[in-house]
């Protein structure tokens, strides 16, 4: 069973720096083909993808976002980290983790609860 | 950069209904790379459909995708309570890497 859980600051300044971590349970790194995602929604608006790592260290962001996003994993801890600079109110939104099951149709078939962060002075 | 425009932006209907959703891309998308989320309110999206017409694990038969190209669908073929939603059609390209459209919410007449 594939579970995945975001954890992180909930509140945070503008001009600060957020740090997400994603822990996930059920797959591991180890299997080639295996990708974790980082999306976000801000309130009441649709879905962003933001970036993606793959089991061999290959990493993918949103264009729009690259100069201000990192993502890194810790393959025997099972865990993502996303962590993205210069937070501004507009990155207020809920930020999901999610899993991408390997050599498949680049579906995402595991998501986490997602955490809710709010960027405010 | 493809764009996903989903229509309608909500849709009325009652439950026992059909409902068909529409993803409509600014340029041609592999059908092996578009997928349907359903997301309830404070719920995260699941997977519903894959590769335009492949159904995740778990999802009933009432819910079907199909199409090709730019045009894709998503029909629920007898709504149920549950069922009732925002819909989300993503498809997966070079850059960015995913690309989701802005929901269709489906709420009750």
């Amino acid at each position: 069973q594939i579970t995945l859980k975001e954890s992180g600051l909930t509140l945070v300044k503008p001009t600060q720096t957020l740090t997400l971590t994603c822990t996930f349970s059920g797959f591991s790194f180890t299997t080639s083909g295996v990708g974790v995602g980082w999306i976000r929604q801000p309130p009441g608006k649709a879905l962003e993808w933001l970036a993606l790592i793959y089991w061999n260290d290959d990493k993918r962001y949103s264009p729009s976002l690259k100069s201000r996003l990192t993502i890194t994993k810790d393959t025997y801890q099972n865990q993502v980290v996303l962590t993205m600079t210069n937070l501004d109110p507009v990155d207020t939104a809920t930020y999901y983790c999610a899993h991408r099951r390997a050599y498949s149709y680049a579906q995402l078939d595991h998501w986490g609860q997602g955490i809710l962060v709010t960027v405010s002075s | 950069e493809i764009v996903l425009t989903q229509s309608p932006d909500t849709l009325s209907l009652s439950p026992g209904e059909r409902a068909t959703l529409s993803c409509r891309a600014s340029q041609s998308v592999s059908s092996s790379y578009l997928a349907w989320y359903q997301q309830k309110p404070g719920q995260a999206p699941r997977l519903l459909i894959y590769a335009a017409s492949i159904r995740a694990t778990g999802i009933p038969d009432r819910f079907s995708g199909s199409g090709s190209g730019t045009d894709f669908t998503l029909t629920i073929s007898r709504l149920e309570p549950e069922d009732f939603a925002v819909y989300y059609c993503q498809q997966y390209g070079s850059s960015p890497m995913y690309t989701f459209g802005q929901g269709t919410k489906l709420e009750i007449k």
